[in-house]
């Protein structure tokens, strides 16, 4: 069935690079998305990248598909202690969205 | 500006109560969607609609009810056979099935 998996932290220094990993099932997916979870709020749509795209970068936000290994990253530079949060990745499922189970972030100085 | 507003922002229950859960979006899209989060945990998908007068089950529907009678609106009932009620719930909507949604704030539900 349909699954999506995620590491469950991350812990980094601010300044250094943050690189979230998730892994999906359905190789049918048209787009794939993360989202970022502040606490107590919803989730925001950070990026996305289509399925015939290898990368794509949106200022300090690169993320990487790998399609033949089912394998989704997103990487941050110069992370900062206001990307504390969980963030989420998603496949598309036909009518609706499958999320991962989130990676939390904590940057430390 | 458009977005999706849920209300209110926390809500308490009394055992054996049923309750609804407000979400209203202003952005013209035709999917909504009603998640379940509970602490540590991913996003559950309760029940979603995608055309008004429509909706589907999603994994966790049990204890569950809603109503799509408008576009802008997909209220959610937790009703008293919902045994574990006490969650984040959060609201999303989007153009149509599969595109990218957006969320409303939560509402937090909790059991006196």
């Amino acid at each position: 069935g349909e699954d999506v998996e995620q590491s469950l932290f991350l812990s980094v220094r601010e300044g250094d690079s943050s690189v979230i990993n998730c892994t999906y099932t359905d190789s049918s997916s048209t787009y794939l998305y993360w989202y970022k979870q502040e606490p107590g709020a919803g989730l925001q749509l950070l990026t996305y990248i289509f399925s015939n795209m290898d990368m794509k970068q949106d200022q300090r936000l690169t993320v990487l598909l790998n399609k033949k290994d089912k394998h989704l990253s997103l990487r941050i530079a110069d992370t900062q202690t206001g990307d504390s949060a969980i963030y989420f990745c998603a496949e598309t499922a036909v009518d609706k969205l499958i999320f991962g189970t989130g990676t939390r972030l904590q940057v430390f100085p | 500006d458009g977005g999706i507003t849920q209300s209110p922002k926390y809500l308490f229950r009394k055992e054996g109560q049923n309750v609804t859960l407000s979400c209203e979006q202003n952005l013209n899209h035709d999917a909504m969607y009603w998640y379940r989060q509970d602490p540590g945990q991913g996003l559950r998908l309760i029940y979603y609609s995608q055309i008004v007068n429509d909706f589907q089950k999603g994994d966790i529907a049990e204890g569950y009810s809603v109503s799509r009678e408008k576009k802008e609106s997909f209220p959610l009932t937790v009703t008293s056979a919902q045994k574990n009620p006490t969650a984040f719930y959060l609201c999303a909507s989007s153009i149509e099935g599969g595109q990218p949604q957006h969320f409303g704030d939560g509402t937090r539900l909790s059991i006196l």
